[in-house]
C-alpha cells in the first residue's frame, strides 16, 4: 500500500525557514516524480514545486522560486522541501503528491498534509 | 501562463440528479493531461479522472469526464450524498496547475 507521510510543519515569522519531509512507503520511491502541493486557508490547489525521481531536475511555482529548495533521499525513501524567506500567504496546508504511473501524470497519491504558519 | 477557469464556482444540487462541471484552459491543452479531482473537508484531494476521461481506480462509473481544445466537463450522472464536495480540475501539459474550485453543495 503507497503510503506518503508528511511532517516538520509549524509555526515560523515571517522571513524564517522551515524544512518539511514526507516519507515515503509502499512502491520503489526512486522512480517516480514526487511534488508538494498547497492550500492556504479557504482558498484553492497550488502546485508548489516537482523533483525528478533521480533528482537530477526539479521545478518551482513562480511564487516559490528563489525560496523553497525541494530535494530528495532515495535510500530514506524521502522527499524534502526547504522554505525560506517565509511570507504570510506561505501559510497553508503542504501535500506531498506522487503521480499514478510514468504514463499518467494525475496525482494519484497524497499525504495528509502539514500545516505551516507563518506569522509574527 | 495556462490558466484554468472553473464554472460554477458554486452548484447547489439535490441527491439523484446531474451535476455538470466545466473546466475552460485559458490556451489549448492535450487531453490527455487533463486531471479531475474531489476533496473533502479534512482531507487531501482525490483522484477521479485522469487523461480527461479515464476513471482512476475504484472512482464509481457515475463519474465521466469529456471535452477537448479548451473545454473539459466532469459529469455526476446521479449525485450520492457522498458526492457533495470542493471539485478541482488541473493540467499538467505546462506545469501543474489546479483550477480555482467548484463547490458542490446540497440544495
Amino acid at each position: 500500500e503507497v503510503q506518503l507521510v508528511e511532517s516538520g510543519g509549524g509555526i515560523v515569522q515571517p522571513g524564517g525557514s522551515l524544512r518539511l519531509s514526507c516519507a515515503a512507503s509502499g512502491f520503489t520511491f526512486s522512480i517516480f516524480w514526487m511534488h508538494w502541493v498547497r492550500q492556504s486557508p479557504g482558498k484553492g490547489l497550488e502546485w508548489v514545486s516537482l523533483i525528478y525521481g533521480d533528482g537530477s531536475d526539479a521545478r518551482y511555482a513562480d511564487s516559490v522560486k528563489g525560496r523553497f529548495t525541494i530535494s530528495r533521499d532515495n535510500a530514506k525513501n524521502t522527499v524534502y522541501l526547504e522554505m525560506n524567506s517565509l511570507r504570510d500567504e506561505d501559510t497553508g496546508v503542504y501535500y506531498c503528491a506522487r503521480v499514478a504511473s510514468s504514463e499518467n501524470l494525475g496525482f494519484a497519491f497524497w499525504g495528509q498534509g502539514a500545516l505551516v504558519t507563518v506569522s509574527s | 501562463e495556462l490558466v484554468l477557469t472553473q464554472s460554477p464556482d458554486t452548484l447547489s444540487l439535490s441527491p439523484g440528479e446531474r451535476a455538470t462541471l466545466s473546466c475552460r484552459a485559458s490556451q489549448s491543452v492535450n487531453a490527455k493531461y487533463i486531471a479531475w479531482y474531489q476533496q473533502k473537508p479534512g482531507q487531501a484531494p482525490r483522484l477521479l479522472i485522469s487523461g480527461a476521461f479515464s476513471r482512476a481506480t475504484g472512482i464509481p462509473d457515475r463519474f465521466s469526464g469529456s471535452g477537448s481544445g479548451t473545454d473539459f466537463t466532469l459529469t455526476i450522472s446521479k449525485l450520492e450524498p457522498e458526492d457533495f464536495a470542493l471539485y478541482y480540475c488541473q493540467q499538467h501539459e505546462r506545469s501543474f496547475a489546479f483550477g480555482q474550485g467548484t463547490r458542490l453543495d446540497i440544495k
